[in-house]
């Protein structure tokens, strides 16, 4: 089975500073699809960035951007300018290529401080 | 507006009783899923819809059951809830499946007594 780990329970930085969110996932599959979801105090889930496992070019979506290292399996969020509505709980999430199920990881709670 | 609803937001039932949970996209969209969110466990399928009639298990279905006979509406449905299904919950919804981006809910907050 899929798994998706996210080491980092909690994060707090500065505002305007930049900050990398770690997510590991372990799977035998070639052909698979990466996400980070965005959980603001809201509650609403929204979609932040999404990458293909076949594409070598990592996603960039404004400040934010991932880095994606197939071999190692890790998929971190890179926010750059972090602005105070960052602040949220960060999910990288797993999708297999065949497949329609989602797995999330454990989540990250970042917090951007003025 | 483009959106998916969820009622009720929030609800305190007993064990036994039995609950629907009900969502609805008006996006004519053909993947719907339902998910729990506990902490430290992020977010849990527990089924999904590729289209109507056509519905599966994620990862956590024991305990719920789902239908699609209407393209729009994906309730979920706790036939005799137990506290082990408290939790928060979300119904997503994306044009054609996981790939595309998903548009959640706003969760329901369900306790079980």
């Amino acid at each position: 089975a899929q798994t998706v780990t996210q080491s980092q329970p909690e994060m707090s930085v500065q505002e305007a500073e930049t900050v990398t969110l770690s997510c590991t996932y372990d799977t035998s599959e070639n052909n698979y699809y990466l996400f980070w979801y965005k959980q603001p105090p809201s509650r609403q889930m929204i979609l932040v960035i999404r990458q293909e496992a076949y594409k070598q070019q990592n996603a960039t979506e404004n400040r934010f951007s991932v880095n994606f290292q197939k071999a190692a399996k890790s998929f971190s969020l890179k926010i750059s300018d972090s602005q105070l509505g960052d602040t949220a709980m960060y999910f990288c999430a797993f999708g297999k290529g065949g497949a329609q199920k989602l797995v999330f990881g454990q989540g990250t709670r970042l917090t951007i401080n003025p | 507006e483009a959106q998916v609803t969820q009622n009720p937001r929030y609800l305190i039932t007993v064990t036994g009783k039995k609950l629907t949970v009900t969502c609805s996209q008006n996006m004519n969209h053909e993947y719907m899923s339902w998910y729990r969110q506990d902490p430290g466990l992020g977010l849990r399928q527990i089924y999904y819809s590729m289209n109507v009639e056509v519905t599966d298990k994620g990862d956590v279905p024991e305990g719920y059951k789902v239908s699609r006979k209407e393209k729009r509406n994906f309730p979920l449905i706790l036939e005799s809830p137990s506290p082990n299904q408290t939790s928060l919950y979300f119904c997503a919804s994306s044009l054609r499946g996981y790939t595309d981006t998903q548009y959640f809910g706003p969760g329901t907050r369900l306790t079980v007594l």
